[in-house]
């Protein structure tokens, strides 16, 4: 079976923090995926990265920073100085080899808050 | 580049009705998802198409729920009775190929059954 935990419901930060959100995984696949969305108020889901299992290298982008360890089935996403405009929920999803990589499973998701 | 649009952004039903909604995905995107995204959860996948053909539909609730793409471009989904737990917002997505491809979501219809 294939599972996302987003542990953290809400987290609220002042403009200028630094916030990690969590992510763990369940998957007996050995080649799988893992990927990260932005939901602003909006609605639309905004594609942030992607990242294959065999690729465990952190990436950086601006203000965005990843860190995907294997080893405790973990895809963490950390945004450096946030802005307001970072106030969105965040959702953290898995597609596996066992689904044919049809199945795109997303956790709960976490809603960031950043006040001025 | 135009997005996947969708269509109606917002319906408010009575339970038993039927409802349906709309979707066009990005050109050149063979495959074409509709997910289920309740209140407080993350999306839930309820069908997915390459081209015109059912590719998983294993989560959707078929003694209500229908969904087609005749002609492996625009979809329709369709709920009928609808229930008070339907409820939620239907997002719809493409992409290129298969799900470790970006999808890009639609902006969502979100139903209110009363």
């Amino acid at each position: 079976a294939q599972k996302v935990t987003q542990a953290q419901t809400e987290i609220s930060v002042v403009e200028k923090e630094d916030v990690t959100l969590d992510c763990v995984y369940e998957t007996r696949d050995t080649t799988y995926y893992l990927f990260w969305y932005k939901q602003p108020p909006s609605g639309e889901l905004v594609f942030l990265i992607r990242r294959n299992s065999f690729d465990e290298q952190n990436e950086i982008s601006g203000r965005y920073s990843w860190n995907f360890q294997k080893s405790t089935s973990s895809f963490n996403f950390t945004i450096t100085a946030s802005q307001v405009v970072d106030s969105a929920v965040y959702f953290c999803a898995l597609s596996g080899f066992s689904g044919g990589y049809n199945k795109l499973i997303f956790g709960a998701g976490t809603r960031l808050a950043v006040h001025p | 580049e135009a997005g996947v649009a969708q269509s109606p952004r917002y319906k408010i039903i009575e339970k038993r009705q039927s409802v349906a909604f709309w979707c066009n995905p990005i050109s050149g995107h063979a495959t074409l998802y509709w997910y289920q995204q309740i209140l407080g959860q993350g999306p839930k996948l309820l069908i997915q198409f390459q081209n015109n053909g059912v590719v998983d539909d294993s989560q959707l609730p078929k003694d209500r729920f229908s969904a087609e793409r005749l002609k492996g471009v625009d979809s329709t989904l369709k709920i009928q009775p609808a229930k008070l737990e339907d409820s939620a917002v239907y997002l719809c997505a493409s992409s290129f190929v298969t799900s470790y491809n970006e999808q890009f979501f639609g902006p969502g219809t979100r139903l209110t059954v009363l």
